[in-house]
């Protein structure tokens, strides 16, 4: 059983660039979260999809979107890239008042 | 001030100490977890609780609701614990807050 997978593993951009970032869920999980760890912080919560629709979110700007599809997988866009957008942006999913399963992320780094 | 504190942010032990990690909120939570982080980023969930205690091999971890307050122990520390370890809370409105992690380094 595949754990939650990200992809890509690391992507580099420039500034005022668009990117997509990806998660597919563990299997059987419906709620997908997305977090932005700076270098030496702890996670930040950027916003949880439940159901295709945002159920709630951080304090990060509009720049900062995101979909979930109908298989529960989901997508992190974010728009007009800044340099200190640069961070490993994780996905975790979970089922109910389950244990959140974590993938292993992707650095994204923007110059 | 941040709504999860952690302390110690780092810290040191030889192998086989008891090593105790606190974590101090100021929201109404649904649940706390910890977790681990590796270098290279990947995260692993601990434990997750509402209330008491719970144990998983080494590990130990306890949440005080009236106090705000919960502990991850590790007994007979191994240099293979050496990780960052996150507590993270939900609160009641489904949002997390994440403490900024204590830095763990054991030595053989």
């Amino acid at each position: 059983d595949a754990g939650v997978t990200q992809s890509p593993t690391h992507l580099i951009k420039t500034r005022g660039q668009q990117v997509t970032l990806r998660c597919s869920p563990k299997s059987g999980h419906d709620t997908v979260s997305w977090y932005q760890q700076a270098l030496g912080q702890g996670p930040q919560f950027i916003f949880q999809y439940y159901e295709e629709e945002e159920r709630q979110r951080g304090n990060f700007p509009d720049r900062f979107s995101g979909h979930q599809f109908p298989n529960y997988s989901s997508e992190l866009n974010v728009n007009a890239l800044l340099l200190g957008d640069s961070a490993l942006y994780l996905c975790a999913s979970s089922f109910g008042d389950e244990k959140l399963f974590f993938g292993s992320g992707t650095q994204l780094s923007v110059l | 001030k941040n709504e999860v504190e952690q302390s110690p942010q780092n810290l040191t032990a030889q192998e086989g100490e008891f090593i105790t990690i606190n974590c101090s909120y100021s929201v109404g939570i649904s649940a706390l977890h910890w977790l681990q982080q590796h270098p290279g980023g990947g995260i692993v969930s601990l434990f997750m609780l509402s209330s008491g205690k719970k144990k998983h091999g080494r590990l130990i971890a306890t949440i005080n609701i009236q106090e705000k307050h919960s502990s991850l122990h590790i007994t007979a520390s191994h240099p293979r614990d050496s990780a960052v370890y996150i507590c993270a809370v939900l609160n009641t409105g489904n949002q997390f807050y994440f403490g900024t992690g204590t830095s763990l380094t054991v030595i053989p």
